[in-house]
């Protein structure tokens, strides 16, 4: 079984309709992560998290927003999909002691 | 806030030739420095890192990187590159304190050809 694990892998969405996706992890990592791949931007932050009562906003965060459940789990809200929210999202979870990420396999999500 | 810029969005490249992907950051505090590899609809993969000592640090699938404090730099290179390193690879920064994040660059594609 995979580390980082995020569901859905693929959806489909239309316009205004709200969706959330989901990661876990069974690392025990602290620290955990949402980007999104856009093609010639890289990956962008979205927002982190540090522990289960620390919530941070990233680079891009307006129009998302999150949830972290507990300490394996952190999921990512579109309350009004649009267009441009397409693209591949990643979840990544890290340690303090060991501060490289580990990724999710991505959501790639479609909004039309 | 830290900030990294990949000075090349695209590198083609003849098979058994050598490869330099260039990476630069910004930040006021020391950092620790990552590049990752994204395999055609894949997902991200630890390539190597910098977090202290040695400034050339040796990865997977002989890559090595150099980190150069004065010149701000963590380029990538690997002396003889095969069809399958071709890939997107993302070079990426986390100051060292706390409360800090992992910010990617813009990534650079490496096209081997034969």
């Amino acid at each position: 079984d995979a580390d980082v694990t995020q569901t859905p892998r693929n959806r489909i969405t239309k316009t205004g309709k709200r969706i959330m996706l989901e990661c876990s992890q069974t690392k025990g990592h602290d620290r955990m992560y949402w980007y999104r791949q856009d093609p010639g931007l890289g990956l962008r932050l979205i927002y982190y998290s540090f522990d289960v009562k620390d919530i941070n906003k990233g680079e891009i965060s307006d129009g998302y927003s999150v949830s972290r459940q507990a300490q394996a789990k952190f999921s990512l809200s579109l309350e009004s999909a649009i267009p441009n929210q397409t693209a591949l999202y990643f979840c990544a979870t890290s340690d303090a002691n060991f501060p490289e990420a580990f990724f999710g396999q991505g959501t790639r999500l479609t909004v039309v | 806030a830290q900030s990294v810029t990949q000075l090349d969005s695209q590198v083609p490249v003849f098979e058994e030739a050598p490869v330099e992907l260039r990476c630069n950051y910004s930040s006021s505090v020391s950092v620790y420095l990552f590049w990752y590899v994204q395999y055609p609809n894949q997902g991200l993969q630890l390539l190597l890192k910098y977090l202290s000592g040695s400034t050339l640090v040796k990865g997977i699938n002989g890559f090595e990187a150099e980190f150069n404090k004065s010149q701000t730099s963590f380029h990538l290179r690997k002396p003889s590159v095969h069809i399958s390193d071709t890939a997107e690879y993302f070079c990426a920064v986390s100051e060292n304190q706390a409360g800090t994040a992992l910010i990617f660059g813009k990534g650079t594609t490496l096209s081997v050809s034969s």
